[in-house]
């Protein structure tokens, strides 16, 4: 099945400082999701992008799908921000979603 | 705004007794998922509907655990009996359709003591 890995594990921030979140897959997707997992556990949907590049106020996400990878961009952070992050790809159609080991980040006032 | 409804949000039980979680999905939506998330890893998919129909329930534990959607709208999650290692955060999710954008409720924690 798809391997998926998330780069860092973990991320400590000071508040305003911006941060590059790493997604790699091994085989080609046709659905790829970037979810916020917060304190409370409840998985928030951040972005539907199989490819190209979405912005949504001071988040962004690029897909290359044909290089297999896809990066979040946290622009200057904030404590509400802090959670951990997931990157989950798919085949498309049927097939489930596979989610990577996530990100922890930390953002420290 | 939209959101899948999950009941109870807490679980605690003891080992060998039934545990059943509910789900409601968004309004609309044909496909819905179960979940389980084991504390420090990402979730695993447990069983997939097309309606009412199983899609996916390959990593679904059948000797104890079952999974219904009789009208294709809600469903129902049951463990039989619960074991320690059950212990995780079970996670529903829906989409319109398989492949789309999936969207989640808020989960139920479950304790097996």
């Amino acid at each position: 099945g798809i391997q998926v890995e998330q780069s860092p594990p973990d991320l400590i921030l000071q508040e305003g400082a911006n941060s590059t979140l790493r997604c790699n897959f091994s085989d080609s997707v046709n659905n790829l999701q970037w979810f916020h997992q917060n304190p409370w556990g409840q998985l928030i949907n951040l972005f539907y992008i199989p490819s190209g590049t979405k912005q949504n106020g001071r988040l962004s996400a690029t897909t290359v799908a044909t290089e297999r990878y896809s990066l979040l961009y946290i622009s200057s952070s904030q404590t509400t921000d802090s959670g951990v992050y997931f990157c989950a790809v798919g085949k498309g159609g049927s097939e489930k979603l596979v989610f990577g080991k996530g990100t922890k980040l930390t953002v420290n006032p | 705004e939209a959101e899948v409804a999950q009941s109870p949000r807490y679980k605690i039980t003891e080992k060998s007794q039934a545990v059943a979680f509910w789900c409601d999905p968004i309004s609309g939506h044909a496909t819905l998922y179960w979940y389980r998330q084991i504390l420090g890893q990402g979730p695993e998919l447990l069983v997939q509907f097309q309606d009412e129909s199983v899609v996916d329930d390959s990593q679904l534990p059948k000797d104890r655990f079952s999974a219904e959607r009789l009208k294709g709208v809600d469903s129902t999650l049951k463990i039989q009996p619960a074991e320690l290692g059950d212990s995780a955060m079970y996670l529903c999710a829906s989409s319109r359709l398989g492949g789309a954008a999936q969207y989640f409720g808020p989960g139920t924690r479950l304790t097996v003591l």
